[in-house]
């Protein structure tokens, strides 16, 4: 196993409600990303934390937000939810910012009705 | 042009085949490469980091050409196992982005 833990492991919401998803990193990682994986697509970047401040963000609208906190563990809230962002929603951690492997949780599957 | 580009397959090889993957990367400023398997409805794991002077993991090869903007993954002798999505993945520097291809798809037959 990875290390990295990811809360809860499905979840189902109706549209226009809010959501926030957790992850816990590996021991001693201080980076986090978070990725949202459509079906049959490849993970797509959403943004990074390092040492609890968000440092990278991709394509994504303002209500995909998140934190990450003191021990590094991260969380991510989506608000106003659509049907669209039914994803498997993933968790890395790195050891460290630069050219490192990240390490995976199992990921959260969302879907919205 | 897309950050990361993967022809999706699906490949279909039988069983003791030699397969190769190619990705392509259109940031000449990304550092660092790595080939992570996916199966179905699972998380991405690491396969192996991509070296620039190529690197060597059992049946699996990977290679770095950095004058392309690409890079491969062999596998020789495939086995059934070997059936999965493998993902391309790129560190974009300076933002420090990982950046997933979308996958292709391979599926060993008997």
């Amino acid at each position: 196993e990875t290390g990295v833990t990811q809360s809860p492991t499905h979840l189902i919401k109706t549209r226009g409600q809010q959501v926030t998803l957790r992850c816990s990193s590996q021991s001693g990682h201080n980076t986090v990303s978070w990725y949202q994986q459509a079906l049959g697509q490849g993970p797509q970047f959403i943004f990074q934390y390092y040492r609890e401040e968000e440092n990278g963000r991709g394509n994504f609208p303002p209500r995909f937000s998140g934190l990450q906190f003191p021990n590094y563990s991260s969380e991510l809230n989506v608000n106003a939810l659509e049907l669209d962002d039914s994803a498997l929603y993933l968790c890395a951690s790195r050891r460290d910012r630069g050219n490192t492997e990240a390490f995976f949780g199992q990921g959260t599957r969302l879907t919205v009705v | 042009r897309k950050e990361v580009e993967q022809d999706p397959g699906p490949f279909n090889v039988p069983e003791g085949a030699t397969v190769a993957f190619n990705c392509t990367y259109s940031n000449s400023a990304s550092q660092s490469f790595f080939w992570y398997r996916q199966d179905c409805r699972k998380e991405p794991k690491l396969l192996m980091s991509v070296y620039s002077s190529g690197n060597e993991d059992g049946r699996f090869t990977a290679q770095l050409n950095r004058a392309s903007q690409y890079i491969s993954l062999l596998i020789r002798d495939s086995k059934l196992s070997d059936s999965a999505t493998y993902l391309c993945v790129v560190n974009i520097n300076p933002e420090d982005k990982i950046i997933f291809g979308k996958g292709t798809r391979l599926h060993i037959l008997p």
